[in-house]
């Protein structure tokens, strides 16, 4: 079955640092999303990336998917405290397959 | 524009018994979605539709767990009867085209359930 690991699984980071956090998956995909979910809350749309190699941007938050199609990186610059919760990447093998969800990414601010 | 609406937001059961959750999703979106996340997990697909038909529903107990989306519109998610790994959130998504390919799912707030 469809295997989509990130890693790592918890980031603390202090407050101004960047991080970066990993999704990979086993198979080539046809299109990657990332949600974000707040402690308590539900996840929401950040961003997809269907082509290879795309790399796109919202303020400080860069993704980026692989020229394989099998994995993308979220990067998070000068981090802030609303930056806390989990990073969840979701990928589709193939357009109209379901979306599998990865463990997720937690992540915690020191101010 | 209105969310995905869920209720209840809390409910908590003995193990044997039943419960029902429902979801209304955003106006206009063809494709609903159920999900399961156990605590410390990513959501997990229970069932997909499509207006009024199942699309996947290849990781849903079926033994247990029912779902409709009798008009097309809003849905009910049903266990009979819970068990203790039942205890999750158990979150709605909504998105606007029919084949739900490569479209945004827009989450609902979610039930939680706790089975003792």
């Amino acid at each position: 079955g469809q295997q989509v690991m990130q890693i790592p699984q918890y980031q603390h980071v202090q407050e101004g640092e960047d991080f970066t956090t990993y999704c990979n998956s086993s198979t080539t995909l046809s299109n990657i999303q990332w949600y974000k979910q707040r402690p308590g809350g539900h996840p929401v749309f950040l961003i997809q990336l269907v082509k290879s190699g795309e790399v796109k941007k919202q303020k400080r938050l860069t993704f980026q998917f692989g020229e394989a199609k099998k994995n993308s990186s979220l990067h998070i610059t000068a981090t802030q405290t609303t930056d806390v919760g989990t990073y969840f990447c979701a990928v589709r093998k193939a357009a109209g397959n379901k979306l599998t969800f990865g463990g997720g990414t937690r992540v915690l601010v020191k101010p | 524009e209105a969310g995905v609406a869920q209720s209840p937001r809390y409910k908590i059961i003995e193990k044997r018994q039943s419960v029902a959750f429902w979801c209304n999703p955003i106006s206009g979106h063809a494709t609903l979605y159920w999900y399961q996340q156990i605590l410390g997990q990513g959501p997990k697909l229970l069932i997909q539709f499509q207006n009024n038909g199942v699309v996947d529903d290849s990781q849903l107990p079926k033994d247990r767990f029912s779902a409709e989306r009798l008009k097309g519109v809003d849905s009910t998610l049903k266990i009979q009867p819970a068990k203790l790994e039942d205890s999750a959130v158990y979150l709605c998504a909504s998105s606007f085209t029919a084949s739900g390919g490569t479209d945004t799912q827009y989450f609902g707030p979610g039930t939680r359930l706790t089975v003792l």
